[in-house]
């Protein structure tokens, strides 16, 4: 079984700081790993994706994730931060003969002027 | 296109009755999965289905039942409302559930509150 943790359930930081969301999973065999974002009464949307290769997988708004297979981490980052990134993130991972997924908690990000 | 769509949007039932959530993938998807958000926590995985057999079960009591249509669309069941079913009710659809490259597309969701 697998399981996802997200260190911080809320990050305020003011806008055009950098950012780090935490994410660390557990799991017996090799997984897939996720980010997905979700905004205020909206459903999930895909943010990144580590399916293989590059351990640094990009989004096109700028935000990054590295997975770190010996410390089975996940951390998003972004440079930078807009309002406009205010949102929930969650991680999650999904094994590799499957596409079901298992969330973290989540952690709001909240972006200050 | 149209996304994942997902019906009704928010419902109130009471404890003890019955609620049908209805989702329709989208167009050329053949996956759907259901997944439970409560306020707080993060999604969790409920049904998922494939050409209307189920290929994954949740940790979840039996008052909880899904099926798949021909027309890929789903519906999802719960008996016996109880105060803790209360959360926000996700629908996924994807081409197909065995390969995690298939990505899945989540729908707003349905917002249950059982008082």
């Amino acid at each position: 079984a697998q399981s996802v943790t997200q260190l911080d359930s809320q990050v305020p930081v003011f806008e055009e700081a950098p950012v780090e969301l935490r994410c660390n999973y557990s799991s017996s065999v090799s997984v897939y790993l996720f980010w997905y974002v979700q905004y205020p009464n909206q459903g999930l949307q895909l943010l990144l994706k580590y399916l293989s290769g590059s351990t640094l997988v990009e989004s096109i708004n700028g935000f990054e994730a590295e997975f770190n297979k010996s410390q089975t981490s996940f951390h998003l980052r972004k440079p930078s931060v807009h309002i406009s990134d205010t949102a929930e993130y969650f991680c999650a991972v999904s094994e590799m003969d499957g596409n079901k997924l298992v969330f973290g908690a989540g952690t709001i990000l909240r972006v200050k002027s | 296109d149209a996304g994942v769509t997902q019906s009704p949007t928010h419902l109130i039932k009471t404890r003890g009755q019955h609620v049908t959530l209805r989702c329709s993938p989208i167009s050329g998807h053949k996956s759907v999965s259901w997944y439970q958000q409560v306020l707080g926590q993060g999604p969790q995985f409920i049904f998922q289905y494939y050409e209307k057999e189920e290929r994954g079960r949740g940790n979840f009591p039996d008052r909880f039942s899904a099926r798949q249509f021909p027309n890929y669309s789903s519906e999802l069941n719960v008996n016996a409302l109880l105060l803790g079913d209360s959360a926000l009710y996700l629908c996924a659809s994807s081409f197909r559930w065995d390969r995690v490259s298939n990505e899945q597309f989540f729908g707003p969701g349905t917002r249950l509150t059982v008082l």
